[in-house]
């Protein structure tokens, strides 16, 4: 089954620092999904890259696909409190389910 | 936009009851349903596929007998935890894909989640 890497596990920055979550997937990835969850919560969609190469943004925050790579990295600027969470990357595997990565717990320290 | 409701969002129960999880999708059908689990700390770990109208298709090592699951309707699936024991305890959380969605695209919605305690 895929596998899906995700670095680093936790991360505490200071506010309106920039900062980088990676994905790495044991597979081609085919579909690559970002989500992000408040703990004890539900998960929001932020965004889906299919493409290599594609990148996309939403707000601060803006996601790559390395297609050969087999990775994807979510960046987000000028953080602020509210990007606090915990960020899920999901792919879909052969039988189109969708399996996620372990989780990086952001803080972001006022 | 697409919103799933899952129901209750807490619950807590004595070991040996059956508890009952619903997972409905608002303003969509939803052809197919995914249950989750999430351990403290811990990723979401996918436990079965649900598909309306048949039966669900469940991960290794998830208990069929445990943890069943009806898609009855193509907005609401079910999850019932039987005879629950604490180790059940957990946060299960619900996703719903649009039917006839994109090719290619396996945008899902999910429930804000059900926390169960087991006592």
């Amino acid at each position: 089954s895929q596998e899906l890497e995700q670095s680093p596990q936790s991360l505490i920055v200071q506010e309106g620092k920039n900062l980088t979550i990676n994905c790495t997937s044991s597979k081609t990835l085919y579909g690559l999904y970002w989500y992000k969850q408040k703990y004890g919560e539900g998960l929001i969609f932020l965004m889906m890259l299919q493409k290599g190469g594609e990148e996309k943004s939403h707000e601060k925050i803006t996601a790559k696909l390395d297609e050969k790579k087999q990775q994807s990295s979510l960046h987000i600027t000028a953080s602020q409190p509210s990007h606090a969470g915990i960020y899920l990357c999901g792919a879909d595997d052969n039988n189109n389910d969708m399996r996620f990565g372990a989780g990086t717990r952001l803080t972001v320290k006022p | 936009g697409a919103v799933v409701s899952q129901h209750p969002s807490r619950v807590i129960c004595k070991s040996g009851t059956s508890v009952k999880i619903e997972c409905r999708s608002l303003d969509f059908q939803a052809t197919t349903m995914f249950w989750y689990r999430q351990f403290p700390k811990k990723s979401l770990m996918l436990m079965a596929t649900s598909n309306e109208g048949s039966k669900a298709t469940y991960e290794q090592g998830v208990e069929k007998d445990k943890f069943l699951i009806n898609h009855a309707s193509l907005t609401l699936s079910t999850l019932t935890v039987t005879s629950a024991h604490p180790e059940d305890s957990s946060f299960y959380i619900c996703s719903a894909r649009r039917a006839g969605g994109r090719s290619g695209a396996n945008v899902l919605t999910f429930g804000a989640g059900s926390r169960l305690t087991v006592l």
